[in-house]
């Protein structure tokens, strides 16, 4: 998974405080997707971000959950005030044009105390 | 709303045999598929697509067979290897524009190639 790069690997927050995940892309690559996994299931689809532009949001929470891709940086992705059930690993994958298969980073595995 | 399934949580194959991993889908707006397999504590990692215009899609060991008609999917691995020992993943996307579209993954499949 070289290439599409997610900081930090492990992230241990208590409860209410806020996490920041971030993805930085392979190079070229202009399309960001975040995927999250609970234990023992597959990946779920939250948020799809080009450039300062979120496209599809359809699986973000309606609340505490947010993401971002501005023009210079990673992307963001940002849970405030976190809760038990937020604890996951979740996954950024990214893609340069729209006919190539998105590429996974190796994910920030979020533990709440 | 489980719209990809893999309805085998793990598989048990010997080294050198075929190793056949299946999927099942329900949206038939789904027109592009894809295999990953994923390692402990690493990522997904890309294996092999196919599109919905196609039934059957080869490279190397790997070959994904499409059946439309039943909404099934299925990836043969000849001959497995030790080092095919990790969880696979069936993705589905709508349109053939899979990198500008959301994939919805299977629960996955553990794959335990024994020597």
């Amino acid at each position: 998974n070289a290439g599409v790069m997610q900081n930090p690997r492990h992230l241990v927050r208590r409860r209410g405080q806020e996490a920041r995940l971030r993805c930085s892309p392979m190079k070229g690559h202009s399309h960001v997707y975040w995927y999250r996994q609970l234990p023992e299931e597959g990946l779920k689809f939250m948020v799809y971000l080009q450039k300062e532009n979120i496209i599809d949001e359809s699986g973000m929470p309606k609340e505490r959950f947010s993401a971002e891709f501005p023009k210079e940086g990673p992307s963001i992705l940002r849970i405030q005030q976190v809760v038990r059930g937020d604890s996951a690993a979740y996954f950024c994958a990214t893609s340069g044009q729209v006919n190539q298969p998105q590429h996974f980073g190796d994910g920030t595995r979020l533990s709440i105390l | 709303d489980q719209q990809v399934k893999q309805n085998s949580p793990s598989l048990s194959v010997q080294e050198g045999r075929i190793s056949i991993l299946n999927c099942d889908y329900t949206n038939s707006m789904f027109d592009y598929f894809l295999w990953y397999k994923k390692y402990p504590a690493e990522g997904p990692t890309f294996l092999i697509s196919i599109s919905s215009i196609k039934d059957k899609n080869e490279d190397g060991r790997f070959t994904v067979f499409l059946n439309k008609s039943a909404k099934h999917l299925s990836l043969h691995i000849v001959p497995s290897q030790p080092g095919d020992s990790a969880v696979y993943f069936c993705a589905a996307s709508e349109g053939e524009t899979q990198g500008a579209q959301k994939l919805v993954f299977g629960q996955g499949t553990r794959l335990t190639i024994n020597p």
